[in-house]
C-alpha cells in the first residue's frame, strides 16, 4: 500500500517541551513538505526539502526545525520557541524536485494541541 | 499580492443536486490551478489541475473550468453524493516557484 504516513494521528504535549511529528513515504518522490493549517485559514508552508540533505524554510518556519537524512523521511520538530503550536500537521510529496507543476500528494495529518 | 479568495465560504446542498464552487485569482505570472478535496481531519486529495492553456478539465462527476482573462476558476459538481461532503480548495501557483497560493476553501456539505 504506497502512499505518505504521518504518526501520531493526535499529539498532546505540555508547553515548553519540543515533539517530533513523523512524515515518511514510499512514493519515491523527491521533494518533501511540511504545512501546518489553521482554522479560518489556508494552509501555510514551514519547511519544503527538494532532495535528501538538504531543506528550505517556508513562511512560517520560527520555532519548527527539520532533517532529510533519507529520501523517504522527513520529521517535523515543533520546539518551545513555537508559540502557538496547537494545529493540524499536513505532510506532502511530490515527484521532481518542487516545480510549479508538482502534485502534492498529502498525508492524513497530526493534530497537535499544547496543553 | 499573491491572492487566492474561494466563494462561498460555505454551501449546503441536498444530494443529487449539482453545484459550482467559485475560485477568483491575483497570482502572476500564472502557471497553473489546481483544485483539492478536503475531508475533515484528512490531508487534501487532488481533483484536478490545469494550465494557462487549458479551460476545461473533468474527474468524474467533478468539473473545472479555468478563465485566464479574467483570472476565474470554477468547479462543477454534478449529482452530488454525501461523500462529497468535505472542503474544496483552489491553488494557484506562480510562475516557476514552487510556493503554492493556498485558498481559504468552501466547505461543502450534502445532506440527504
Amino acid at each position: 500500500d504506497g502512499g505518505i504516513t504521518q504518526s501520531p494521528k493526535y499529539l498532546f504535549r505540555k508547553e515548553g517541551q519540543n515533539v517530533t511529528l513523523s512524515c515518511e513515504q514510499n512514493l519515491n518522490h523527491d521533494a518533501m513538505y511540511w504545512y501546518r493549517q489553521d482554522p479560518g485559514q489556508g494552509l501555510r508552508l514551514i519547511y519544503y526539502s527538494q532532495i535528501v540533505n538538504d531543506f528550505q524554510k517556508g513562511d512560517i518556519a520560527e520555532g519548527y526545525s527539520v532533517s532529510r537524512e533519507k529520501k523517504e523521511s522527513f520529521p517535523l520538530t515543533v520546539t518551545s520557541a513555537q508559540k502557538n503550536p496547537t494545529a493540524f500537521y499536513l505532510c506532502a510529496s511530490s515527484s521532481s524536485r518542487g516545480t510549479s507543476t508538482d502534485t502534492q500528494y498529502f498525508g492524513p495529518g497530526t493534530r497537535l494541541t499544547v496543553l | 499580492k499573491n491572492q487566492v479568495e474561494q466563494s462561498p465560504q460555505s454551501l449546503i446542498i441536498l444530494e443529487g443536486k449539482n453545484c459550482t464552487l467559485q475560485c477568483n485569482y491575483t497570482v502572476s505570472p500564472f502557471s497553473n490551478l489546481r483544485w483539492y478535496k478536503q475531508d475533515t481531519g484528512r490531508g487534501p486529495v487532488s481533483l484536478t489541475i490545469m494550465t494557462f492553456s487549458e479551460n476545461t478539465k473533468s474527474n468524474g462527476r467533478y468539473t473545472a473550468t479555468l478563465d485566464a482573462d479574467t483570472k476565474q476558476s470554477s468547479l462543477h459538481i454534478t449529482a452530488s453524493q454525501l461523500s462529497d461532503s468535505a472542503s474544496y480548495i483552489c491553488v494557484v501557483s506562480a510562475g516557476n516557484n514552487r510556493k503554492l497560493i493556498w485558498g481559504l476553501g468552501t466547505s461543502l456539505a450534502v445532506n440527504p
